[in-house]
């Protein structure tokens, strides 16, 4: 089956910093790819997904970019706000087979004010 | 609207005691339906997941089985409850199509003591 490695488990940063989320998968059938983040005592989210016809894919202040050749994919998220502080789950699916998300093991990510 | 309910919100079990976890999602029809357990820095685990009416299959061996009686309905039980069982439980549904969204209940915290 699919295995999702998500580093770093925990990111600290400064408000205004860039941080960057990076996911490794291990099925090359894998061609649905998507981030979903969960704020403290809350369901997870999606914000942001890509396919695998497409390397980069943006949406204001985050951005997701793949390479499908080595099998990973990263979440990158500029101009950080304290509101921006979550866990973040990186996900890998074949769409088109089993439909089922494999998750990372989740990045807690600390933007400082 | 598609909606997801989840209950409940929190509960506090002893050990060796039943468990039933309720799920329900609306304005979708064959949905998949997952049970995750969420335990800290171990993302997202997931546990059992169904694609149609009695079809269950689970991903790892442990105390809990899960049931589907209706389409719209997912069930997770336990007949004796251990502490390793705490944790936070999320159910989700997905449904087939190009962009495999999964939308999570608002989850159950589950404390065995």
């Amino acid at each position: 089956g699919e295995n999702v490695e998500q580093h770093p488990s925990t990111l600290s940063v400064q408000e205004g910093d860039s941080a960057v989320i990076k996911c490794t998968y291990s099925d090359s059938a894998s061609n649905y790819f998507p981030w979903y983040k969960q704020e403290l005592g809350k369901r997870p989210q999606l914000i942001i997904d890509i396919r695998s016809n497409v390397g980069e894919k943006k949406d204001q202040r985050i951005a997701v970019t793949l390479n499908k050749t080595a099998k990973h994919f990263s979440l990158h998220i500029t101009e950080t706000q304290p509101e921006d502080s979550a866990v973040y789950f990186c996900a890998a699916l074949v769409s088109g087979g089993s439909y089922i998300p494999t998750f990372g093991r989740g990045t807690s990510l600390i933007v400082h004010p | 609207s598609q909606t997801i309910h989840q209950w409940p919100a929190t509960l506090v079990q002893p050990v060796g005691s039943p468990l039933s976890l309720e799920c329900t999602v609306e304005g979708t029809s064959n949905p998949n339906l997952y049970w995750y357990r969420q335990a800290a820095g171990r993302g997202l685990q997931l546990l059992f997941y169904s694609v149609g009416i009695g079809q269950i299959s689970s991903e790892v061996p442990q105390n809990l089985s899960a049931s589907r009686p209706q389409d719209r309905q997912f069930i997770l039980s336990s007949k004796k409850l251990l502490l390793s069982d705490s944790g936070f439980y999320l159910c989700a549904w997905s449904v087939l199509g190009v962009n495999t969204e999964a939308f999570f209940g608002q989850g159950t915290r589950l404390t065995v003591v």
